[in-house]
């Protein structure tokens, strides 16, 4: 069975500083993807940045990327240069054959 | 990317009554898909809405309680029946493209409370 973990319940980061994002997960389907979604208090499921299993490189979109270590199944994402809008409820989500979530991280950016 | 949109975008509901959200995607999408997310907590997919056909319900969710169509590609509905307190979430539409489903969308959400 699928399943996907957060340990971090709550981050903390200054502006303008970088922030890793955990992410762990299991799956004995080969074939699988990564997702990040970000959900500010507005409630609005924000998608951020995709990892397929296959895929060499890992992905980047803007200032996310995806720490993507498949021996280690891992998926954390990484935030540069933090922006007081970037505070907000982070999840994690696999799909091999239907998209699960994590828990949530919550980040808070503080000046 | 897919925008989608859903009504109502919030709604106060008396106990035993029932509920249709209405979701809307603006462009032909291979799968929608229907999530809630109870106050505090996390996603969990409710059902996979399938056209033409009925929807492919998780584990805990059954069709009597959560009735789901698309009659197209591009719509689908909710309805929570017979409510209870404890329906009290935040229901949310997806919309999923692409050949392997490499990207997922999310409408805005219904939140309901049922009093």
């Amino acid at each position: 069975a699928q399943k996907i973990t957060q340990t971090q319940p709550g981050m903390f980061v200054q502006e303008k500083e970088a922030v890793t994002l955990d992410c762990t997960y299991d799956t004995s389907d080969p074939s699988y993807g990564l997702f990040w979604y970000k959900q500010p208090s507005s409630g609005e499921m924000i998608f951020l940045i995709y990892q397929g299993s296959y895929d060499q490189q890992n992905a980047t979109e803007g200032r996310y990327s995806l720490n993507f270590q498949k021996a280690r199944k891992s998926a954390n994402l990484v935030i540069s240069a933090s922006q007081l809008g970037d505070s907000a409820m982070y999840f994690c989500a696999m799909r091999d054959d239907k998209l699960i979530f994590g828990t949530g991280t919550r980040l808070q950016v503080f000046p | 990317s897919a925008v989608i949109s859903q009504k109502p975008s919030r709604d106060i509901c008396q106990r035993g009554t029932s509920l249709t959200i209405q979701c809307q995607v603006d462009s032909q999408v291979t799968m929608m898909f229907w999530y809630r997310q109870q106050p505090g907590q996390s996603l969990t997919l409710i059902a996979t809405a399938n056209q033409g056909s009925e929807a492919t319900y998780e584990s805990g969710f059954v069709i009597d309680k959560f009735p789901i169509s698309r009659p197209n590609l591009t719509f689908s509905t909710l309805t929570v029946s017979n409510m209870s307190p404890e329906d009290s979430s935040i229901y949310l539409c997806s919309a999923g493209t692409g050949q392997t489903l490499e990207t997922q969308y999310f409408g805005p959400g219904t939140r309901l409370l049922v009093l």
